[in-house]
């Protein structure tokens, strides 16, 4: 079964609001979390990096104060689309990466489709 | 700087038979992981393989397999017998560093169509 889940999983929402999406691993605690953007048949870009209790690293051209991740547990990571514009509109994919317990795997999410009108 | 090229966008065939899926990839170290993951039109990322560089030898799983050629920075993946369930944008990816799994650069896929 998935190991890393994300919610929504489809999210409409007006041009100017903002909304937050979650990616949470199931059963392990993840060492980092990744943001990946993904446009309509397009690759998947790295966005940021996320290590719990710390601040992100984000990938250059990505606007930190437009994109805000918080990662407060080992379990938890969010990403939240601040004023969305129509250009938003993307496909956002969380991967959780753990490295312990004799253990070295990245976890994809199922994906978060964002719609913003 | 890293970098991943998959020249084929699109490839059609038909059922049953083989088709080879190409990656040329670019990166300084000499210690990093080359992936290949599959994206059904549902969206969700399936893991397929990942190869260390210091690991050459060829891997066969089923109908996939997948050649690594560090003298030519090729990582090619071959399905064999294709079924229209392979239908899908398979992507090739790149991590440097030797954890495996730091961020991975992807390729821009290759959108595989296969008909009955």
């Amino acid at each position: 079964g998935a190991v890393v889940s994300q919610h929504p999983s489809r999210v409409i929402c007006k041009s100017g609001t903002s909304v937050k999406i979650e990616c949470r691993s199931l059963d392990f605690q993840a060492t980092t979390m990744f943001w990946y953007r993904q446009f309509p048949k397009q690759s998947l870009m790295l966005m940021a990096t996320s290590n719990e209790g710390s601040k992100a690293t984000y990938e250059q051209g990505v606007e930190k104060d437009k994109f805000l991740i918080n990662h407060a547990s080992l379990t938890l990571s969010t990403l939240t689309v601040t004023s969305a514009h129509p250009e938003d509109s993307s496909f956002y994919i969380c991967s959780a990466w753990v490295v312990t317990g004799g253990r070295n795997e990245q976890y994809f999410g199922p994906g978060t489709r964002l719609t913003v009108t | 700087a890293q970098k991943v090229t998959q020249a084929q966008t699109e490839i059609s065939v038909v059922e049953k038979e083989d088709v080879t899926l190409d990656c040329v990839y670019e990166t300084r170290d000499t210690t990093y992981y080359l992936f290949w993951y599959k994206q059904p039109p549902s969206g969700e990322l399936v893991f397929l393989i990942r190869r260390n560089s210091f690991d050459e030898q060829n891997e066969i799983s089923g109908r996939y397999s997948w050649n690594f050629q560090k003298s030519t920075s090729s990582f090619n993946f071959t399905i064999t017998a294709s079924q229209v369930v392979d239908s899908a944008v398979y992507f090739c990816a790149l991590s440097e560093g030797n954890t495996g799994f730091q961020k991975l650069v992807f390729g821009t896929g290759t959108r595989l169509l296969v008909s009955p």
